[in-house]
């Protein structure tokens, strides 16, 4: 069955570095979608990315995030400056349309110190 | 502005109970609702998927959609330990596929 795959799953990293966020999305979905959630607290919608543009992105995602498909399999989410509120786990999630399901990676737990 | 209010529970039943999880939203502009499964540090797992109002069963699921009064349910049927998790509602009205998540129920079932 095919899956949403994401690594590492695990990064620790230092305040003020950068960190990317690997997933490798379902191979006939076209839509991805990176969400976050801090412990304890609801998933949150981060953004959405369609045809290598972002579609629609939240208020939390502001410049120090960015997101990349640098190739055909794979989609990158990059936080420049990490900050110690950005502990978080990430999750990446894809789908064939919008309106269809979403299936989400295992996710990656980032830990700032 | 609170769009998606779920009641984190924790919800502890005996094996082979009924077990109603709700949530409510303030948004008539959502659609399409979706139930995951989250087990503790990993990914939601998707478990049902509904659009506009009405009951969709799969197996000793069922979901409910009330678009009238802005509430979902997921029913679990003869639940079973391993249904112990945390159940995520989530909903969209978007065109660009933003879900808006509830807070999630922490379920126990015990044998």
């Amino acid at each position: 069955e095919p899956e949403v795959t994401q690594t590492p799953s695990h990064q620790v990293t230092q305040m003020g570095q950068e960190v990317i966020l690997r997933c490798v999305p379902i191979s006939n979905h076209l839509y991805f979608y990176w969400y976050r959630q801090i412990l304890g607290q609801k998933v949150e919608f981060l953004v959405s990315f369609y045809n290598n543009e972002i579609s629609e992105k939240s208020e939390i995602f502001d410049d120090q995030f960015s997101v990349e498909r640098p190739d055909g399999s794979n989609f990158t989410l990059k936080i420049r400056s990490t900050k110690l509120e950005d502990s978080a786990m990430y999750f990446c999630a894809s789908s064939g349309t919008p309106r269809d399901e979403q299936y989400f990676g295992p996710g990656t737990r980032l830990t700032v110190t | 502005q609170k769009e998606v209010e779920q009641d984190p529970g924790p919800l502890s039943v005996p094996e082979g109970a009924i077990v109603s999880l709700n949530c409510t939203y303030s948004n008539s502009a959502f659609q399409y609702f979706m139930w995951y499964r989250q087990y503790s540090r990993k990914g939601p797992e998707l478990l049902m998927y509904t659009y506009s109002s009405g009951n969709k069963e799969d197996g000793r699921f069922t979901a409910q959609v009330d678009k009238s009064s802005k509430y979902i349910s997921l029913f679990i049927r003869d639940s079973q330990p391993s249904d112990s998790a945390t159940y995520l509602c989530a909903m969209t009205g978007s065109t660009l596929g933003r879900l808006y998540f509830g807070r999630g129920t922490q379920l126990t079932v015990w044998p």
